[in-house]
């Protein structure tokens, strides 16, 4: 199956810093939405990107589009304890009936106060 | 509305037990799936529906059965669980199978463990 390079795998940072995190994928795609799941919960959708380029945001998230269609970026600024969890990116395959998602493996983010 | 329902939210087996992982949605969604989530390996979609009478096998289907009766529910069968079943579930639905424009909605998941 297709598959989503996401990275980095986990990371530390100090309450206050700025996150970047990134999915690519060999395979193009017409849709790149990005996940957060809370300990213990489902994952709730963050952002929608539907266009190569778009540059969404979504209070202290913004995500982009890659204009190669190949990758995603999330970034979150000022981070703050309740930004603790798994980031996931998730990806469509553009094509008739291709509604399948293909999910990244996450980033997990842990906020040091 | 309350979104995506899954119940239980805990479930110990032994193995070659059998059981049924509910999922319901009351946002009129043609798209059902399930996804196990194991450490380090994301969500691998199971089995997954695109409308009542219609499933299909998704990455990882083998040891689990679903069917489709209704629009709203969309249940998960372990016919004889086995210990590498062990993982959390979720099911997760959508509105629309043929466009783009129709993100998942996630339920908060089963925690199954088989001894």
């Amino acid at each position: 199956g297709q598959q989503l390079n996401q990275s980095p795998q986990s990371m530390f940072i100090q309450e206050g810093e700025d996150v970047s995190m990134n999915c690519t994928s060999s395979s193009i795609f017409n849709t790149w939405l990005w996940y957060k799941q809370d300990p213990g919960e489902g994952p709730v959708l963050l952002i929608a990107l539907y266009k190569a380029g778009e540059l969404t945001s979504n209070g202290r998230l913004t995500a982009q589009f890659g204009t190669t269609r190949k990758d995603s970026f999330l970034n979150i600024s000022a981070s703050i304890p309740s930004d603790v969890g798994i980031y996931f990116c998730a990806g469509r395959i553009s094509g008739a009936g291709s509604y399948q998602l293909t999910f990244g493996k996450g980033t997990k983010l842990s906020v040091i106060p | 509305n309350a979104g995506v329902t899954q119940t239980p939210k805990f479930q110990v087996l032994k193995t070659g037990q059998s059981m049924t992982l509910q999922c319901a949605q009351d946002m009129n969604h043609e798209y059902m799936s399930w996804y196990r989530q194991d450490p380090g390996m994301g969500l691998r979609l199971i089995h997954y529906s695109v409308g009542a009478g219609i499933t299909d096998q998704g990455e990882v289907p083998n040891g689990y059965n679903v069917s489709r009766s209704t629009t709203e529910d969309f249940p998960l069968r372990l016919l004889s669980a086995a210990p590498s079943q062990t993982s959390v579930y979720f099911c997760a639905s959508s509105y629309s199978t043929g466009t783009a424009y129709s993100p998942l909605h996630f339920g908060n998941g089963t925690r199954l463990t088989v001894t």
